[in-house]
């Protein structure tokens, strides 16, 4: 079965610095890639999807990922974190059974300290 | 702009009552979902519903069921609320291309005494 594993539970970086948010996923076919950002009080919100069109994917808020298949890898950066950025993230593939399913990883807290 | 709507953003109910939520999108969308978001599991899918009248179990079905009269509506149903199904509870919609975009609603807070 497919599997998404996000590594670490909180991530604190300081405001300006690097983002950097891991996903790895388990698939035996090419997935579809997905990173979502939940704020506070709120619903999941798309910040970018990898279909396989280009390996580095763009999207909003300043975001972009990279695709590498070598390392089974989806990993969220920005170059400098925002106040505005402290939100919870999670990663997402579709399922196996070319299905529209979502299986989502456990979620990343991002904390922005002044 | 692309809407789902949740009928409660917070509810509290009692053990042994039957629970309704209700999910509206505006986008004509074939699937909806319905998801259950726990700390430290993420969001895990109890049913879909790719068309009217249509449903599929996910990974978590058992103590729900869910209703899909109309194509804008879905609605998760506790048929018996029990304390383990204190959570968050968030709806979904989506196009028919497995690449499109699941849209979320603002999710309702459950808590079940």
């Amino acid at each position: 079965a497919q599997s998404v594993t996000q590594l670490g539970s909180h991530v604190s970086v300081s405001e300006g610095a690097l983002v950097l948010l891991r996903c790895n996923y388990s698939s035996s076919v090419p997935p579809y890639l997905f990173w979502y950002v939940q704020y506070p009080n709120q619903g999941l919100q798309l910040l970018l999807k990898y279909t396989s069109a280009a390996t580095l994917v763009k999207g909003i808020n300043g975001f972009e990922a990279e695709f590498k298949k070598s390392e089974t890898s989806f990993h969220l950066t920005k170059p400098s974190a925002h106040m505005s950025d402290a939100a919870e993230y999670f990663c997402a593939v579709t399922g196996m059974d070319s299905s529209y399913k979502l299986i989502f990883g456990s979620g990343t807290r991002l904390l922005v300290r002044p | 702009d692309v809407k789902v709507t949740q009928s409660s953003r917070y509810l509290v109910k009692r053990t042994g009552e039957k629970v309704f939520l209700e999910c509206v999108q505006d986008m004509d969308h074939e699937n909806m979902f319905w998801y259950r978001q726990d700390p430290g599991l993420g969001l895990r899918l109890i049913y879909f519903s790719y068309d009217v009248k249509m449903k599929e179990k996910g990974d978590i079905p058992e103590g729900y069921s869910v209703s899909r009269e109309k194509k804008e509506r879905f609605s998760l149903i506790l048929e018996s609320a029990s304390t383990n199904q204190t959570s968050m509870y968030l709806c979904a919609s989506g196009g028919i291309v497995q690449l499109e975009t699941q849209y979320f609603g603002p999710g309702t807070r459950l808590l079940v005494l």
